[in-house]
């Protein structure tokens, strides 16, 4: 049982690149999200997904896309990478049950110059 | 989701009590509080959560006030393995979790 699992762990981007970060959890929840976090901040939701097939935008949802095509994944998608958009980024699951504890994965380190 | 306020920094000594507290003046009915830590760069982890009773676990105690517009997570004998950024966010059930900017405790030796 990994939990949730995030690649790659860094990543260096030039701007104007895009890329996707990757997102998988094992535990069947039906809730997941991204967040991210800049230095001496605390966390912010970009996107959310209640279950596959259904995506929403969180406080931070520019510059980002997501689809949630299966249960286990969501990947985010940067298209046009922008220094604003150099932060740590955390994936997180929960069940929708009344889930109380939101899992958190390793985190993505992302710099774009 | 109601805000919440809590002190930048806090530190305690290895061993003692470390109580964190937490004001939520204007909760809701069917808001519950949260607490999470993050340590270092880590992704924040779960600690407890409540409604209106007090709560216990293997990690920390809730203390929520009657009027349930202030809370304290009490960390009973704190280790160095504590040092961490811990989150109070009330929210309902089904609502997204919002982050501020937390407590930074650090445990002293």
């Amino acid at each position: 049982n990994a939990g949730v699992t995030q690649t790659p762990k860094f990543q260096v981007l030039k701007t104007g690149q895009s890329m996707t970060l990757q997102c998988a959890q094992d535990m069947n929840h039906e809730y997941m999200s991204w967040y991210r976090q800049d230095p001496g901040m605390g966390l912010r939701l970009i996107h959310y997904s209640v279950g596959a097939g259904i995506t929403d935008q969180g406080e931070v949802p520019n510059g980002y896309n997501v689809s949630r095509s299966t249960t286990e994944d969501f990947p985010l998608r940067l298209l046009s990478a922008a220094p604003s958009q150099t932060s740590v980024y955390f994936c997180a699951s929960r069940s929708t049950g009344g889930g109380e504890k939101l899992f958190f994965g390793s985190g993505t380190q992302l710099s774009v110059l | 989701d109601a805000k919440t306020t809590q002190p930048p920094s806090m530190d305690c000594a290895e061993g003692r009590a470390a109580n964190l507290p937490c004001n939520h003046s204007t909760i809701s009915g069917n808001e519950y509080v949260y607490w999470y830590r993050q340590i270092h760069s880590q992704g924040p982890q779960y600690i407890i959560h409540g409604l209106k009773n007090n709560e216990t676990n293997e990690m920390a105690s809730l203390i929520i006030t009657e009027d349930r517009k202030s809370s304290t997570l009490i960390l009973p004998h704190a280790t160095l393995r504590d040092t961490a950024v811990y989150y109070c966010i009330v929210r309902a059930l089904t609502n997204n979790l919002f982050f501020g900017t937390g407590t930074r405790l650090t445990v002293i030796p």
